[in-house]
């Protein structure tokens, strides 16, 4: 079965730091990979989706690597603002299930 | 539609009534799919449809849930006999095509069973 996990689950930091988020999984066998960001009381927003022949996707200063073999994937947010406050949250298209799994987010603070 | 719509945004239910929480996909999405999603966790899958069939169910709590999509568009995921464990916020998602498409979320629907 599938495991998605994402570490840590909360995080702090001051405006305009650069960020990482992790997320790993078990099952290597994926599709893609895909990256949400949601707000309280909110539905997901799509940030970026990676497909498995590629190794990153940028949009914006946001960029997001796959390391299918090493089963991870990074969430690099440049210059952070303090509208980047969010749940941030992956999903893995695993092929062997046949259904997306998601990890249980990173709730991201920026402070001004 | 412009997004994935949802109707209604919040829902309080007394154990044992039945609900009805209605998804509006975006135009020209042919897979659409219902997450359930607890406080502080991840959406986890429910169901599938890719336009009127119903090809997973797996992640259906139990048999008093329910969900259909009879003409490919609206769909509709049914609750009989809430249960204080069916609190929880309903996600619709579509996507263009299949699973290993981008997924587009809804607002959520936000049960509350009392």
């Amino acid at each position: 079965k599938q495991e998605v996990t994402q570490i840590p689950a909360a995080l702090s930091v001051p405006e305009g730091e650069n960020l990482v988020l992790n997320c790993s999984f078990t099952d290597s066998a994926i599709y893609n990979l895909q990256w949400f960001r949601q707000d309280p009381g909110k539905g997901l927003t799509s940030l970026l989706l990676i497909q498995s022949s590629q190794r990153e996707q940028t949009s914006g200063r946001l960029n997001a690597s796959l390391d299918k073999s090493s089963g991870r994937s990074t969430l690099y947010i440049a210059a952070s603002q303090p509208g980047d406050s969010a749940t941030y949250l992956c999903a893995v298209y695993d092929t062997n299930a046949g259904k997306s799994t998601f990890g249980d987010g990173t709730t991201l603070t920026v402070k001004p | 539609g412009a997004g994935v719509s949802q109707s209604p945004r919040y829902k309080v239910a007394k154990r044992g009534q039945d609900v009805a929480l209605r998804c509006d996909p975006i135009s020209g999405h042919v897979s659409l799919f219902w997450y359930q999603q607890a406080l502080g966790q991840g959406p986890e899958f429910l169901t599938y449809f890719q336009n009127e069939a119903q090809l997973d169910k797996s992640g259906l709590p139990s048999d008093r849930f329910f969900a259909e999509r009879p003409e490919g568009s609206v769909s509709t995921l049914k609750i009989q006999r809430t249960q204080q464990e069916d609190s929880a916020v309903y996600l619709c998602a579509s996507s263009l095509g299949g699973f290993t498409g981008e997924l587009f979320f809804g607002e959520g629907s936000r049960l509350t069973v009392l």
